[in-house]
């Protein structure tokens, strides 16, 4: 079975422009995670989604960061205007039956923002 | 919220010693992760052990609800296990992932 997928790998973009991240969970599973690591905070939830529906996105920095997820097998995290201080890898994670189960996690995308 | 405290924070092995990380933590939890970070970044997941012991392989772990801790042990290390380990618990019905600050391993040939 497919792990959950994000694209891109890498990310490089200068500041001020709009960076989209995006995410695919395992099939089946009716929660996806975002989460952003950095060596300061380590690793950090920004949002969380049941069922498509936003639970919790008391994590998201603030308005420069939005995630969407239009169906059970799609999500988003846009960032516009990037900045440099948000450097870091985005994971996203899914799991079948909410916050308390097994999360898994994709591979994570690598952003520099110049 | 929750703390989450993980010991070593770095430890270096010769190829095929044996090890403990052990990972306390403040308050009662209904979700313990152990995850593996391998040298490219993935994180994988290791085991889901709010409670009790399971193993897989050359890796086991314990979890003791009662007293707040939670024990990985890899057995007859090889350099591919060379990387950081993080615990990760959810305390109450509502709460969120918390990770550790990990421990770094680095397994020498």
């Amino acid at each position: 079975d497919a792990g959950v997928i994000q694209s891109p790998r890498h990310e490089v973009t200068e500041m001020g422009q709009e960076v989209t991240l995006r995410c695919k969970p395992i099939s089946g599973h009716n929660s996806l995670f975002w989460y952003r690591q950095t060596m300061m905070r380590g690793l950090e939830l920004l949002i969380y989604f049941n069922n498509n529906v936003p639970i919790d996105d008391s994590g998201m920095p603030e308005d420069r960061f939005s995630a969407k997820m239009p169906n059970a097998s799609f999500s988003t995290l846009k960032i516009q205007p990037s900045e440099p201080r948000d450097s870091a890898v985005y994971f996203c994670a899914s799991s079948a039956l909410g916050r308390a189960d097994t999360q898994y996690f994709g591979p994570g995308t690598r952003l520099t923002v110049l | 919220g929750i703390q989450v405290e993980q010991s070593p924070p770095d430890l270096i092995l010769q190829e095929g010693a044996n090890s403990t990380l052990r990972c306390n933590f403040s308050d009662s939890v209904n979700n313990l992760q152990w995850f593996h970070q391998n040298p490219w970044g993935q994180l994988i997941n290791l085991f889901y052990i709010p409670s009790g012991t399971k193993q897989n392989g050359r890796l086991s772990a314990t979890t003791v609800a009662t007293e707040r801790y939670s024990l990985l042990y890899i057995s007859s290390s090889q350099t591919t296990d060379s990387g950081v380990y993080f615990c990760a618990v959810i305390g109450g019905s509502q709460g969120n992932l918390i990770f550790g600050k990990g421990t770094k391993l680095s397994v020498k040939p």
